[in-house]
């Protein structure tokens, strides 16, 4: 059984705020892995791709790095704000066609 | 910008009824998904359509649901009968291509309760 793990399941942060979320996920068979970032009411939206042992990858406050050999990636976010609060969700890909998803990290930031 | 459009955005169904989903994918995506998601989990792939061949369909309950894709554009996901353990968010996405390192494009789903 393949096992996306996500933590923490959920998280709470005042505005201004850094915070960060794990994804673990197998060693083994690596082929990619993705961040997508849900807000409520509306479609999934992927924040990164990353396939490189050692990638780091960044979009304005959001970033990731990703380590193959231990099986873990790690998101962050700097200086939090309200319209940050979303399910971030990180899913692996193993080779062959599919994406297997963590259950998600549910982020809420108070201003 | 292209989405991937889905509709109904939400239904109400009772159980042991026909109900289904349409998803419009991005124009040129030759590769199509559809997901489930039950509260509290990560979506689970239900079937990948590649043009109009079933690519992957192995976590798809196929006593009760179908998908087709028949001219590899749009696609309809049906459940016939609906059960009440059905009640899921059911998103479609697409992508160029099939591959690790393409990005899938979600649409905003439909919520399905099955009472």
């Amino acid at each position: 059984i393949l096992n996306v793990e996500q933590s923490p399941q959920s998280l709470h942060v005042q505005e201004g705020d850094s915070t960060n979320f794990t994804c673990s996920f197998p060693s083994s068979n690596f082929y990619a892995l993705h961040w997508y970032r849900w807000e409520t009411a509306k479609s999934p939206e992927a924040l990164f791709v990353m396939t490189l042992n050692g990638d780091e990858k960044k979009k304005g406050r959001i970033s990731a790095t990703l380590n193959t050999k231990e099986g873990y990636s790690y998101l962050y976010i700097k200086g939090s704000q309200p319209e940050d609060s979303a399910t971030y969700l990180c899913a692996f890909h193993r080779g062959g066609n599919k994406l297997v998803f963590g259950a998600g990290t549910i982020l809420r930031v108070k201003s | 910008e292209a989405e991937v459009a889905q509709s109904p955005r939400y239904k109400i169904t009772e159980k042991s009824q026909a109900v289904a989903f349409w998803c419009d994918p991005i124009s040129g995506h030759a590769t199509l998904y559809w997901y489930r998601q039950i509260l509290g989990q990560g979506p689970e792939l239900l079937v990948q359509f590649q043009d109009e061949s079933v690519v992957d369909d192995s976590q798809l309950p196929k006593d009760r649901f179908s998908a087709e894709r028949l001219k590899g554009v749009d696609s309809t996901l049906k459940i016939q009968p609906a059960e009440l353990g059905d009640s899921a968010m059911y998103l479609c996405a697409s992508s160029l291509s099939q591959g690790a390192s393409y990005e899938q494009y979600f649409g905003p789903g439909t919520r399905l309760t099955v009472t």
